[in-house]
């Protein structure tokens, strides 16, 4: 089936750096690929919508400045969090959409942040 | 936009047992409702889904039932197993391709 690959799966990092996290899209193109943010124990909270050839677009108050978006092909998006700080920590999930047969959509497998 | 709710937040069964999650949404354009389960660490896996245009779903112990009008769906599991404790999500959206609206998640605890 559909796979979705994101890299790091872990990344501990110092305040003030800056981490890239990829979402590949393994076996179908993605033009589109949404960002998700997960606190422990909470739910998925929609960051922002990454398109290919075009600019992301971003959830009412999410920093586009801090999270950049780049749709760089049909199968790579990539997060980079920019001068993280500790509040960055949290768990990042990439997903895309495949259109074709019943049009579902792919989760990776996450991408944990640790910002010391 | 869209909002989600999920009840309960948690929930403990004796194996064998049924489990039941609901879900209320609040645009009446979504039309896709997909479920999730996730296991700590990983990301979420599509174990249901949906469409507007059907009132129930069904596949080997698991079901979703689906009211338009009430805007609520429900995901039930039967003949539980201890592997089937995980978090779970419900979400609405409207079409499988954008992006999803997520519930608050279930903590299902199987009781062996």
């Amino acid at each position: 089936g559909a796979v979705v690959s994101q890299h790091p799966s872990r990344v501990i990092c110092k305040s003030g750096t800056s981490v890239k996290i990829e979402c590949r899209s393994l076996d179908f193109q993605a033009t589109t690929m949404f960002w998700y943010r997960q606190f422990p124990k909470q739910s998925l909270m929609l960051m922002a919508t990454s398109n290919e050839g075009s600019k992301a677009t971003y959830e009412q108050g999410v920093e586009k400045d801090k999270f950049l978006i780049n749709h760089a092909s049909l199968t790579l998006s990539t997060l980079t969090v920019t001068s993280a700080h500790p509040e960055d920590s949290s768990f990042y999930i990439c997903s895309a959409p495949m259109w074709r047969g019943n049009n579902e959509q792919f989760f990776g497998p996450g991408t944990r942040l640790t910002v010391l | 936009g869209e909002n989600v709710e999920q009840h309960p937040s948690t929930l403990s069964v004796q194996e064998g047992d049924s489990a039941v999650i609901k879900c209320t949404y609040s645009d009446s354009a979504s039309n896709y409702f997909p479920w999730y389960k996730q296991e700590l660490g990983k990301g979420p896996q599509l174990i249901i889904d949906i469409r507007s245009n059907v009132g129930e779903k069904k596949d080997q112990r698991i079901a979703v039932t689906l009211n338009k009008t009430a805007k609520h769906f429900s995901l039930h599991i039967t003949e539980t197993q201890p592997e089937d404790s995980a978090v779970y999500f419900c979400a609405a959206s409207v079409s499988a391709g954008n992006q999803f609206y997520f519930g608050t998640g279930t903590s299902l605890t199987v009781i062996p």
